[in-house]
């Protein structure tokens, strides 16, 4: 089965430093690998995905995910972090199961410190 | 933009009641899931449908159900509330065809079962 794993449950970072969200999964298939934010009392909104192509990916608000073959990696990464980005971010994978299903990771929350 | 809607943003029900969750999606998509969430669970998915009147089950989907009866619309009915069930209730939709279509999602309900 189709799976992603988060392992730390929340990452703190001081505002205007880099971000990094860790993401490593497993798959049978091609790797569609996705991530999404959740900001307080509200639905995902999707970030980015790696179908295939170049391995750095850019998304949304200035977020971009490095995919890694060799490590089955796709961290999510933000150059300087706002205050704004302090949120739950979800990593997922498709799952090959059948029907656009994905299975999604923990979450990670993010905790930006101005 | 896609939009997904959800009926309600809050509920409160008493245990053994019949709950009823909407979900309305605007962008003609096949595929609609509903998700629950919990902390330092992730997502889970409960059911999904790829078509009218077609539905699946997810990894949970005991003491649920669904009905599509329209292409928008995917409800989700919890046949007797319990109080395991109280939990966040999100809905998502994706497209058909290509095997990496994003899913978006609603904001949300958050079901409390008393």
């Amino acid at each position: 089965a189709q799976s992603v794993a988060q392992p730390e449950d929340q990452v703190n970072v001081a505002e205007g430093n880099p971000l990094t969200v860790k993401c490593t999964y497993s798959v049978s298939g091609n790797p569609y690998l996705f991530w999404y934010v959740q900001y307080p009392n509200r639905g995902l909104q999707f970030l980015l995905k790696y179908i295939t192509g170049d391995n750095l990916v850019k998304g949304s608000y200035g977020f971009e995910a490095e995919f890694n073959k060799s490590q089955t990696s796709f961290h999510l990464k933000k150059p300087s972090a706002l205050v704004s980005d302090s949120a739950l971010y979800f990593c997922a994978v498709r799952d090959w199961g059948g029907n656009n299903r994905l299975a999604f990771g923990k979450g990670n929350q993010v905790v930006v410190i101005p | 933009d896609v939009k997904v809607t959800q009926s309600s943003r809050y509920l409160v029900k008493r245990t053994g009641e019949k709950v009823f969750l909407e979900c309305v999606q605007d962008m003609d998509h096949e595929n609609m899931f509903w998700y629950r969430q919990d902390p330092g669970l992730g997502l889970r998915l409960i059911y999904f449908s790829y078509d009218v009147k077609m539905k699946e089950k997810g990894d949970i989907p005991e003491g649920y159900s669904v009905s599509r009866e329209k292409k928008e619309r995917f409800s989700l009915i919890l046949e007797s509330a319990s109080t395991n069930q109280t939990s966040m209730y999100l809905c998502a939709s994706s497209a058909d065809g290509t095997s990496q279509e994003t899913q978006y999602f609603g904001p949300g309900t958050r079901l409390l079962v008393l």
